[in-house]
C-alpha cells in the first residue's frame, strides 16, 4: 500500500446510525487532515492533527468526533448525522517542515458519504 | 475570514494554452498551492509559489504576485487528460490552507 487509503470509499447511512471513516497513510509524514467537499464549494477544513495531537478544529459540528490513535492512522466518527452532511470526506496527511516539498498535502481518494 | 476567487469552468481546445486565474485576501500568506483533481478522484498537487515569479513545471506553470493577491496557472499544449477540476489553495498559517471552489477546465478535440 502507498500513499492515502481511505475506507470506505461509499458509505450510505440514517440519521440515527453511527460510523466511522478510516484514513492510513504509508508516507511517514507527521501532519493529517480531515476536509470535508461539497459540490461547487470550496473544500472545508475540518480538523488537523500534528504529531497525534489536534491543533485546528474548524467549528465542526459534534456530531463529527475525529480520532487520532498514532500518526499513521486517522479516524472520523460520525453520530446522528443530518442530510446536509452528505458530502466527500477527503483525508490527506503532509510533513511539515521547511522547503518547497514540505507541507505539501496528499490526499486519499475520499469518502462518499450519503444520509438519509 | 479567507476569500479566495477563480472561475467556475473553462473551455479550451486540445494543443491550445489556458490560463486560470486565482485571487485571494487572506489573514495571512505562507504560500500557494494548485492542485488538480479529476472527477472521483483524489485531489493532487501540481505546484507551490511563495515567492513572487514564475515557477515552471513541465507543460504547467504558476505565477503569484503577493501584493496584487493573484495568482495563475497556465496550462501548455493542452491534452484531453487535462479535462480536470484545477483547485487554487493559500496557506495562511502552520497547517491551515484555504481553497477556492475550484475551476472546472474541458479540453475539446
Amino acid at each position: 500500500e502507498t500513499g492515502v487509503t481511505q475506507t470506505p470509499r461509499h458509505l450510505v447511512m440514517g440519521m440515527t446510525n453511527k460510523k466511522s471513516l478510516k484514513c492510513e497513510q504509508h508516507l511517514g509524514h507527521n501532519a493529517m487532515y480531515w476536509y470535508k467537499q461539497s459540490a461547487k464549494k470550496p473544500l472545508e477544513l475540518m480538523f488537523v492533527y500534528s504529531l497525534e495531537e489536534r491543533v485546528e478544529n474548524n467549528s465542526v459540528p459534534s456530531r463529527f468526533s475525529p480520532e487520532c490513535p498514532n500518526s499513521s492512522h486517522l479516524f472520523l466518527h460520525l453520530h446522528t448525522l443530518q442530510p446536509e452532511d452528505s458530502a466527500l470526506y477527503l483525508c490527506a496527511s503532509s510533513q511539515s517542515g521547511e522547503g518547497s516539498g514540505a507541507n505539501v498535502l496528499t490526499f486519499g481518494a475520499g469518502s462518499r458519504l450519503t444520509v438519509l | 475570514g479567507q476569500n479566495i476567487d477563480q472561475p467556475t469552468e473553462m473551455t479550451a481546445t486540445e494543443g491550445a494554452i489556458v490560463q486560470i486565474n486565482c485571487t485571494y485576501q487572506t489573514s495571512g500568506f505562507n504560500g500557494l498551492f494548485w492542485y488538480q483533481q479529476h472527477a472521483g478522484e483524489a485531489p493532487t498537487f501540481l505546484s507551490y509559489n511563495v515567492l513572487d515569479g514564475l515557477e515552471e513545471k513541465g507543460r504547467f506553470s504558476s505565477f503569484l504576485s503577493r501584493s496584487k493577491g493573484y495568482s495563475y496557472l497556465l496550462l501548455k499544449e493542452l491534452q484531453m487528460k487535462d479535462s480536470a477540476s484545477y483547485l487554487c489553495a493559500v496557506r495562511d498559517g502552520d497547517y491551515k490552507l484555504s481553497f477556492g471552489a475550484g475551476t472546472t477546465v474541458t479540453v475539446r478535440a
